[in-house]
């Protein structure tokens, strides 16, 4: 069963404006992972954040927590032909070694 | 490095048909995960592998068999290929639980 949730499933934005993509979660967790998919290719990490952070960045990325509400942001700023890729997040289960994934954010960043 | 690596890129099988998809990583990683990911869906797990020797299901582990027989090396066999086994599997692999997965190129597999 999938627990992570990203929202919305679909967004296009004009370059150079910054994305937003949210994830909700069901159960407590140890930590929350972003990924980027590009089209056809394995995915790629990009942002691990741990359940006793609030916020990371990684360049143009920013991660928040907020495990009071189990959700997740990522921000992409200043977004690129290139951020062109779906999103997805990954929780772990605590004890459990899986990642469960959810269906993803699809970002289409026109020129 | 090549980090994660999968064999074959593309497969097309015949119902009733069997294969097996083999991943090779080398990062030294303990742990080891086969996925697959249907259209407008995230992975689902399969099957993984926490040490050489040691395999677990997953999420979706009926109609595959996974082995661990040296570290570096994860094998996925499907032994009677059926049509809702048409979808893209991947490989990844991290040095444990809590940290990054690397990801394969992945095989698309499609079953008639």
């Amino acid at each position: 069963s999938q627990q992570g949730e990203e929202d919305p499933q679909a967004l296009s934005i004009q370059e150079g404006e910054n994305a937003t993509m949210n994830c909700s979660y069901k159960t407590s967790i140890n930590n929350l992972q972003w990924y980027r998919q590009n089209s056809g290719r394995g995915l790629v990490h990009l942002i691990l954040i741990r359940s006793n952070e609030r916020e990371k960045h990684s360049g143009r990325l920013r991660v928040t927590l907020d495990t009071s509400k189990k959700s997740s942001s990522l921000l992409i700023t200043a977004s690129r032909a290139a951020d062109t890729a779906s999103y997805f997040c990954a929780t772990d289960e605590g004890s459990n070694y899986q990642l469960i994934w959810g269906a993803g954010t699809k970002l289409i960043i026109k020129p | 490095n090549a980090g994660v690596t999968q064999t074959p890129k593309f497969r097309v099988l015949k119902t009733g048909q069997s294969m097996t998809l083999l991943c090779a990583q080398d990062m030294n990683h303990e742990y080891m995960y086969w996925y697959r990911q249907d259209p407008g869906m995230g992975l689902r797990l399969i099957h993984y592998s926490v040490g050489e020797g040691t395999t677990a299901k997953g999420e979706v582990p009926d109609g595959y068999n996974v082995s661990r027989l040296k570290k570096q090396n994860f094998l996925l066999g499907l032994e009677s290929a059926a049509p809702s086994q048409t979808s893209v599997y991947f490989c990844a692999s991290s040095y444990g639980t809590g940290y990054e997965q690397y990801f394969g190129p992945g095989t698309r597999l499609t079953v008639t």
